[in-house]
């Protein structure tokens, strides 16, 4: 099985600031790595598709890189309707996994 | 547009079973993967396994190998989840959610259906 690691577990941020969230694979992927996220209470909302491909209606602020064993999502000016927990995902391969998940907090 | 409504909230007894539907609308039924996710409480995500709903195979994630069956009414646009012999730990939240092309993102989740299991 793919294991995704995240990486912070937890991260605090600031509003306004550029921040990077990361998802390693314990293979490669190639670019079958989604990320998704997830406030309380409701389900989980896709962000960015293939790694770095943008969604429509998802703000612009969002955007994705990588590929193989190594991901990066990016928000460029961070604000507080983002803090959530953040969850990567990949697609490559059966069963299909999920990483444990970055939560983004107010410092 | 499209959408998955699920089934409401649960509250069983050990031993009990259960059966979660979700329901599409907006898109040919029939032309995507539908997977299963579970979220324990205050826990992260984990995938239980799809059902391909054109031919109507389920696969399983080892860990709901058993007691879990994913089904189909194709003709009701419905996939249902159905536990048996329900255990506390299987407490949690199942969110279907649709498979946009084979790798793809899950690009359309169910509400979830919050699920207990209690004596």
């Amino acid at each position: 099985d793919v294991v995704l690691t995240q990486s912070p577990a937890t991260l605090s941020v600031t509003p306004g600031e550029r921040i990077s969230l990361s998802c390693r694979a314990s293979e490669s992927v190639d670019t079958y790595l989604h990320w998704y996220q997830q406030k309380p209470n409701e389900s989980p909302r896709l962000l960015i598709k293939y790694a770095s491909q943008s969604i429509s209606g998802i703000p612009s602020r969002f955007s994705g890189s990588g590929s193989g064993t190594d991901f990066t999502l990016s928000i460029n000016g961070v604000e507080l309707e983002d803090l959530s927990i953040y969850y990567c995902q990949q697609g490559n391969s059966l069963p299909r996994t999920f990483g444990g998940g970055t939560k983004l907090e107010l410092k | 547009q499209i959408q998955l409504v699920q089934s409401g909230p649960e509250l069983k007894k050990p031993g009990e079973s259960v059966k979660i539907s979700c329901k599409a609308s907006g898109y040919t039924f029939t032309d995507y993967a539908m997977h299963w996710v579970k979220q324990a409480p205050g826990k992260g995500l984990k995938w239980m396994g799809w059902i391909n709903t054109y031919t109507g195979k389920p696969t399983y994630a080892d860990d709901f190998k058993g007691r879990f069956v994913f089904s189909l009414e194709a003709s009701a646009s419905t996939a249902n989840l159905q536990i048996s012999n329900l255990k506390n730990e299987d407490t949690a939240t199942y969110f279907c959610a649709r498979e946009g092309d084979y790798g793809g993102p899950f690009d359309y989740w169910g509400q979830g259906v919050m699920v207990t299991v209690s004596s």
